[in-house]
């Protein structure tokens, strides 16, 4: 079972930032948080991992709580092309398997 | 280049056939994953090569055979399968080192429609 829980869906103002939750309470130290999103009919894409800082990239921003037991993923400015299944996953670096929980459908309107 | 490439990008196949699936990259990646995924849900591993050598197989049944010929190319033969085995079938590969697995690239996928 996957150890993540994200909300179903959410919706979002395409220019706003899009701030997508995301629950690991039960997370070990030698886990890192990784974000993937699969736009519809297409092979999931990596976005962005962290471990106990927060990350940021050309993409995305990931904030970790000082417990780790969440983290969020912020779009800074959401365009349409972000509509997308967004998945939080909990892997070790060292393992192999992406454990894809149900993840969170974001939809940007305009 | 940081694509992977999968072929093809449709197959119809009906349950007497034998097909295979074809998955690309040349990134240099030593670990190289076959994913099933259904309508609506998310992407479930099947098979991981690391060093093209099979070192994960998530109890697939025997109508699907992984190979590795080399460290560019993953096949997956299809035979004998049963309707309920249309999906999509994603190849993914990742760079292995002392620093750990990391990020996977994903292809495009095989949409698999068995009659």
């Amino acid at each position: 079972d996957a150890k993540t829980t994200q909300p179903t869906s959410m919706d979002c103002a395409e220019g706003r930032a899009a701030n997508l939750p995301c629950n690991h309470s039960t997370i070990s130290g030698n886990e890192y948080v990784y974000w993937y999103r699969q736009i519809h009919s297409q092979g999931p894409q990596y976005i962005i991992h962290g471990l106990k800082n927060n990350e940021t990239n050309e993409m995305a921003s990931l904030i970790i709580t000082e417990d780790r037991k969440s983290s969020t993923l912020i779009l800074p400015h959401a365009t349409l092309r972000d509509t997308a299944v967004y998945y939080c996953i909990v892997q070790m670096d060292s393992g192999y398997a992406l454990n894809f929980g149900k993840g969170t459908s974001l939809l940007v309107t305009p | 280049d940081t694509e992977v490439t999968q072929t093809p990008k449709h197959l119809v196949m009906g349950m007497t056939n034998k097909k295979s699936l074809k998955c690309e990259q040349h990134m240099g990646h030593r670990a190289m994953y076959w994913y099933k995924q259904k309508a609506k849900k998310p992407p479930e591993l099947m098979f991981v090569y690391s060093y093209e050598k099979l070192s994960i197989n998530e109890s697939v049944p025997s109508r699907f055979s992984p190979e590795c010929p080399n460290s560019s190319l993953l096949n997956l033969h299809l035979h004998a399968l049963q309707p309920e085995d249309s999906a999509l079938y994603l190849c993914a590969s990742s760079q292995e080192s002392l620093a750990g697995v990391g990020e996977q690239f994903f292809g495009p996928g095989t949409r698999l429609t068995v009659l």
